[in-house]
C-alpha cells in the first residue's frame, strides 16, 4: 500500500534561512506521480509541485527546489532564504499509476513557521 | 484562486443534522475528489467522482455520501452528524481521473455542537 512519510512535524527558522522539509514514500508501483502542497494559515490548499517517478531530475523553481531520490524513495523540498510567508503547513503526497481506492495520499504535513 | 468553489466556507449545525457541501470544480475539470481533514487524521480521501460517475472510495463512512452531477459540481452529504465530524472538508478538481495535479477549493469548515 502507498505510504507518504514526513518525519518533521514542526520546524523554526529565522528568516533568511534555508530550509529542507523530508518526505519519504512507500510504493509497489514502478509509476507514480508525487506532489508538494501548500497550506497557509488561511486553509486553502495550494498545489506546488508533480514529479512523475521517470523523472528524477531536480526542479527548481525561484526559492523552491526539489530532490529526487528514488535510490532512497525520498521527495524533499527546499525552500532557499526562507521568508516570513513561506510559514504553512506542507504537505508531501503520493499517487499511484493504477492505484485502486485512493487517488492521493497525503503525509501529516510539516508545520513550518518563519521568524522574523 | 484555485478556480475550484466550496460553499458554504464555515457551517456550523448540532449533532443528528444532516447538511450538504457544495463543490463546483475548475472549468474543463472531470474529476472531483472529496477530502476530509482533521486534526488527528490529517487530510483523508473520502471519494472520487469522474464525468458522474464514482471512481474511488476511501475512507467515507456509511453516514455520508456524494454525487456529481450533469454540469459536474458535486454535493457532499453528511447525516447523523457526530461531534468527530467536525473537520475541514476539500473538495479538489482534476482534468484526469487519476494523477493529475488536482486543485483544491477554499474548504468548508464543519463545526458540530
Amino acid at each position: 500500500a502507498q505510504k507518504v512519510t514526513q518525519a518533521q512535524t514542526e520546524i523554526s527558522v529565522v528568516e533568511k534561512e534555508d530550509v529542507t522539509l523530508d518526505c519519504v514514500y512507500e510504493t509497489r508501483d514502478t509509476t507514480y506521480y508525487l506532489f508538494w502542497y501548500k497550506q497557509p494559515p488561511s486553509g486553502e490548499l495550494v498545489f506546488l509541485i508533480r514529479r512523475n517517478s521517470f523523472d528524477e531530475q531536480n526542479e527548481i523553481s525561484g526559492r523552491y527546489s526539489w530532490n529526487f531520490q528514488k535510490s532512497t524513495s525520498s521527495f524533499n523540498f527546499t525552500i532557499t532564504a526562507s521568508q516570513v510567508v513561506d510559514s504553512a503547513v506542507y504537505f508531501c503526497a503520493l499517487s499511484e499509476r493504477y492505484s485502486g481506492n485512493t487517488p492521493v495520499v497525503f503525509g501529516k504535513g510539516t508545520r513550518l513557521s518563519v521568524i522574523a | 484562486d484555485s478556480g475550484v468553489t466550496q460553499t458554504p466556507k464555515h457551517l456550523i449545525t448540532a449533532t443528528g443534522q444532516r447538511v450538504t457541501l457544495r463543490c463546483s470544480p475548475r472549468s474543463g475539470d472531470l474529476s472531483v475528489y472529496w477530502y476530509q481533514q482533521s486534526l488527528d487524521q490529517g487530510l483523508q480521501f473520502l471519494i472520487q467522482y469522474y464525468n458522474g460517475e464514482e471512481r474511488a472510495k476511501g475512507n467515507i463512512l456509511e453516514r455520508f455520501s456524494a454525487q456529481q452531477f450533469p454540469d459536474l459540481h458535486s454535493e457532499l452529504n453528511l447525516s447523523s452528524l457526530e461531534l468527530g465530524d467536525s473537520a475541514l472538508y476539500f473538495c479538489a478538481s482534476s482534468v484526469a481521473h487519476a494523477a493529475a495535479e488536482a486543485f483544491f477549493g477554499q474548504g468548508t469548515r464543519l463545526t458540530v455542537v
